[in-house]
């Protein structure tokens, strides 16, 4: 199975704030890497697939990036809806699977 | 719009079954692979089981393979979970989720998700 490692688990922030969050899969994935956000009580919201592409609504601030094993989340400018814990996960190959999450919260 | 409703969740004993289902609505429901995705109170995301758009290939995480199986009918707008042989361990909120088209494009839309407790 491909393991999911996500850094950090959670970091403070403060509005304004440019985020980032990484993700190393244990293999390549081909760039099959997807990103959501979940808050508290709520279903999970995609927010990225292949690796850099936004899924449809979702607003520019957020940016992913990254290649073969390493990935990145970027948030520009953090704002209070953006509170909330992230997810990478790779549909590479079956099992998918998740990373740990990371949450972010208000500093 | 694109919707998806989950059901069936509850309260069962461990070794008991239950049958979750997910009711899909503002889309071609045949033409889309669905999977199930679960998570413990509190702590991450797993994914379970996926079907593709045509009911021809399924995929299970190993830690239910053999004790769940997922089906659809798509006469019904419907996929299901048919979960045998509960753990207390198999205790979560259970999510669908549809596959995009093209499936490079990922997990897209995910319904709010049904609580499943195994405890005696």
């Amino acid at each position: 199975d491909i393991q999911m490692t996500q850094s950090p688990s959670s970091l403070s922030a403060s509005v304004g704030d440019r985020v980032t969050i990484t993700c190393r899969a244990s293999q390549g994935i081909n760039n099959y890497l997807a990103w959501f956000q979940q808050k508290p009580g709520k279903a999970p919201k995609s927010l990225i697939y292949a690796a850099s592409s936004l899924q449809s609504g979702v607003p520019s601030k957020f940016s992913g990036s990254g290649s073969g094993t390493d990935f990145t989340l970027t948030i520009s400018s953090l704002q209070p809806e953006d509170f909330a814990t992230y997810y990478c996960q790779q549909y590479n190959s079956y099992p998918l699977t998740f990373g740990g999450g990371t949450k972010v919260e208000i500093k | 719009q694109v919707q998806l409703v989950e059901s069936g969740g509850g309260a069962v004993q461990p070794g008991r079954s239950l049958r979750l289902s997910c009711a899909a609505s503002g889309f071609t429901f045949r033409s889309y692979g669905i999977h199930w995705v679960r998570q413990v109170p509190g702590k991450g995301l797993e994914w379970v089981a996926y079907i593709w758009y045509d009911g021809s290939k399924k995929y299970y995480a190993d830690s239910v393979k053999g004790r769940f199986t997922i089906s659809r009918d798509d006469s019904k707008n419907s996929l299901y979970l048919q979960m045998n042989s509960l753990r207390v361990e198999d205790t979560a909120v259970y999510f669908c989720a549809r596959e995009g088209v093209p499936a490079a494009k990922g997990f897209d839309y995910w319904g709010q998700g049904t609580l499943v407790t195994v405890s005696s």
